[in-house]
């Protein structure tokens, strides 16, 4: 178990509609990553928060948005769905320090029909 | 910019076979290596990591080492088990930034 927990575990929903995920990190960690995970893409990083504020951007959509609130969970928000939007979606936590490996949840499958 | 190259296909061997999985990485300044591994349905668990160059990360059999001159970072395991069944992924941190790049990833496969 990674101490990260995220919810739900699956979610089926269909194009145009909006989503939100949520991720609570382990205990002790400031740091919040989320990734895509999609067969054709790979692993792709989307965005990173510490201690509440948006630390690092990387390939998320502008439909695509997230946040980190002062109990640290993070909650990833997806509108607009698109088919191509379906994947799976992780949420990592890791403390401050370089090297300092990140850790992940079980992750959220979704589904646009 | 900062990536991570992994071997092309999945890799089936016998069990009590050796493991290899190469990786490559380009980077700028001095990035931490990690192999994690993600069982079925599961997140990724880190495997082994290595935070400077020459240092050898190991744990559970599997072994790698940070090699700075060939920018590389392989996988290695001396006796595959039926359980080390899983994708393998090599990711690096970027510098002064601990968010991951990941390589593709390899299914290893390991037949009784």
């Amino acid at each position: 178990d990674s101490g990260v927990t995220q919810t739900p575990k699956h979610l089926i929903t269909a194009t145009g509609q909006r989503v939100t995920l949520r991720c609570s990190p382990r205990s002790g960690d400031l740091s919040v990553y989320w990734y895509q995970q999609s067969l054709d893409q790979g692993l792709q990083f989307l965005i990173q928060y510490y201690n509440g504020e948006e630390r690092a951007k990387g390939n998320i959509l502008e439909r695509f948005s997230a946040q980190q609130f002062p109990d640290l969970h993070s909650e990833l928000n997806l509108s607009s769905l698109e088919l191509g939007d379906s994947a799976l979606y992780f949420c990592a936590s890791s403390v401050e320090g370089s090297g300092s490996p990140l850790h992940f949840g079980n992750g959220t499958r979704l589904t646009v029909t | 910019g900062n990536s991570v190259t992994q071997m092309e296909g999945p890799v089936t061997l016998s069990e009590e076979a050796f493991l290899t999985i190469n990786c490559t990485y380009t980077a700028t300044g001095y990035p931490s290596l990690f192999w994690y591994v993600q069982y079925p349905g599961e997140g990724l668990q880190l495997l082994l990591k290595a935070t400077k160059a020459d240092d050898k990360g190991s744990n559970k059999g599997f072994e790698a080492t940070y090699r700075k001159e060939t920018t590389s970072f392989h996988l290695e395991k001396g006796s595959v088990q039926v359980s080390d069944s899983a994708v393998y992924f090599c990711a690096l941190s970027y510098h002064g930034n601990n968010r991951l790049a990941f390589g593709k990833g390899n299914q290893v496969v390991v037949i009784p």
